[in-house]
């Protein structure tokens, strides 16, 4: 059972403009969301985070949105640059799983020039 | 300069063979883990340990297992009872309950079965 989905598996945008990147939760009692960015051969480095008790949370060009109500969390790259292009997944934590964080499929994002 | 290490960076074994691989912290973290990567599946949990001398199984630990003796070590062996064992292997840490600073991974290890 897949707790966090990202279902779009790539994106490609124009360099410049804005990636919308989207990841849908099940678990009620997650209360804690991450997005990581990935490059090939290397691990996962730490992009932005927000807590369930907030709606929104920005950092630079990085903005993360979160619906409780809807399960629905989004991370907008604003402007998109080509050294943007990775993989980025989410992940999402609660107390009840002992802090463990929990991964979406990853997204793929492609920045063109 | 602080961080997670991971050895080997390639890795190859033969069919019915254990391997380990290796990851250190020097980050002073209480939590490790390992996750693995295959295209299309993101990264799924192992085994995780929150303190020395104990871990838990995670979402797909068979034909695997780890140890935590030292608090700056957390080794994988993947055996041979593992059916499909290439893939790329993730080991993060963090300060404990991974949660106001998520994770800090390693730069991975690629096994593949030849």
């Amino acid at each position: 059972d897949q707790q966090v989905k990202q279902n779009s598996p790539s994106l490609s945008v124009q360099e410049g403009r804005i990636s919308i990147l989207n990841c849908d939760y099940t678990n009620s009692m997650f209360d804690y969301f991450l997005w990581y960015k990935k490059y090939p051969a290397e691990g996962p480095t730490f992009l932005i985070s927000i807590s369930s008790i907030k709606d929104k949370n920005e950092d630079g060009r990085f903005t993360v949105f979160l619906n409780k109500s809807a399960k629905h969390l989004s991370l907008h790259i604003v402007p998109s640059q080509p050294g943007d292009s990775a993989v980025y997944f989410c992940a999402a934590s609660s107390n009840n799983q002992g802090g463990k964080l929990i991964f979406g499929q990853g997204t793929e994002l492609s920045v063109k020039p | 300069d602080g961080g997670i290490t991971q050895s080997p960076k390639y890795l190859f074994r033969k069919e019915g063979q254990n391997v380990t691989l290796s990851c250190e912290q020097n980050l002073n973290h209480d939590a490790m883990y390992w996750y693995r990567q295959d295209p299309g599946q993101g990264l799924r949990l192992i085994y995780y340990s929150q303190i020395v001398n104990d871990f838990q199984k995670g979402d797909i630990a068979e034909g695997y297992s780890v140890s935590r003796e030292k608090k700056e070590s957390f080794p994988l062996t993947v055996t041979s009872a593992q059916k499909n064992p290439t893939a790329f292997y993730l080991c993060a840490s963090s300060p404990g309950g991974g949660r106001s600073y998520g994770y800090t991974f390693g730069s991975g290890t690629r096994l593949t079965v030849v």
